[in-house]
């Protein structure tokens, strides 16, 4: 089964600086991953997602995604955070289901403050 | 271009009273189609998935249901709430390759 761990429930950086959330998978086959972002009352937006071409994904908004195989992480980063970067993201991991169903299991999230 | 509406936004709802919550796609045809609840602390749980007209299928035993009447609309009901219904819901959609899930606006639901 594929599973994905988000190290820390909230992490919080000042303006300007790096933003890194942190996310490491399970899973049994090549995995499909992706980061979403939900701002406060509203749906998930999809921010990147590997789909097992180059291992460096580029997403909206400046963030960015490194799938590491030996280390079995996909974290987020951001040189600079904005105040606009506060919101709650979400790592997910696509595999299993049948019959036209691919399963999304999606970690517990992160909840990012910047501070001004 | 796609795009899902989901409604109403807010629903406040005495216990012991039904529920329903519609989601609806446009631009796209033969979209899978899903529920998730969101509770605070515990990540998004799916709750039901529909790979095509009337074929429901749940991933967790519970006091809701969901109904597929149309191609490209989705309904989450419930016959008599419960206050462990209250919570976030979002309906999504993803094509049948899969490109990512593209999910509605959410339904804050409060059973008081």
């Amino acid at each position: 089964a594929q599973s994905v761990t988000q190290l820390g429930s909230h992490v919080s950086v000042s303006e300007g600086a790096l933003v890194l959330l942190r996310c490491n998978y399970s899973s049994s086959v090549p995995p499909y991953l992706f980061w979403y972002v939900q701002y406060p009352n509203q749906g998930l937006q999809l921010l990147l997602k590997y789909t097992s071409a180059a291992t460096l994904v580029k997403g909206i908004n400046g963030f960015e995604a490194e799938f590491k195989k030996s280390e079995t992480s996909f974290h987020l980063t951001k040189p600079s955070a904005h105040m606009s970067d506060a919101a709650e993201y979400f790592c997910a991991v696509m595999g299993g289901g049948s019959g036209g169903y691919q399963k999304v299991t999606f970690g517990i999230g992160t909840k990012l403050q910047v501070i001004p | 271009s796609q795009t899902i509406h989901q409604w109403p936004a807010t629903l406040v709802q005495p216990v012991g009273s039904p529920l329903s919550l519609e989601c609806t796609v446009e631009g796209t045809s033969n979209p899978n189609l899903y529920w998730y609840r969101q509770a605070a602390g515990r990540g998004l749980q799916l709750l039901f998935y529909s790979v095509g007209i009337g074929q429901i299928s749940s991933e967790v035993p519970q006091n809701l249901s969901a109904s597929r009447p149309q191609d490209r609309q989705f309904i989450l009901s419930s016959k008599k709430l419960l206050l462990s219904d209250s919570g976030f819901y979002l309906c999504a959609w993803s094509a049948k390759g899969f490109y990512g899930y593209t999910f509605g606006s959410g339904t804050r639901l409060t059973v008081v």
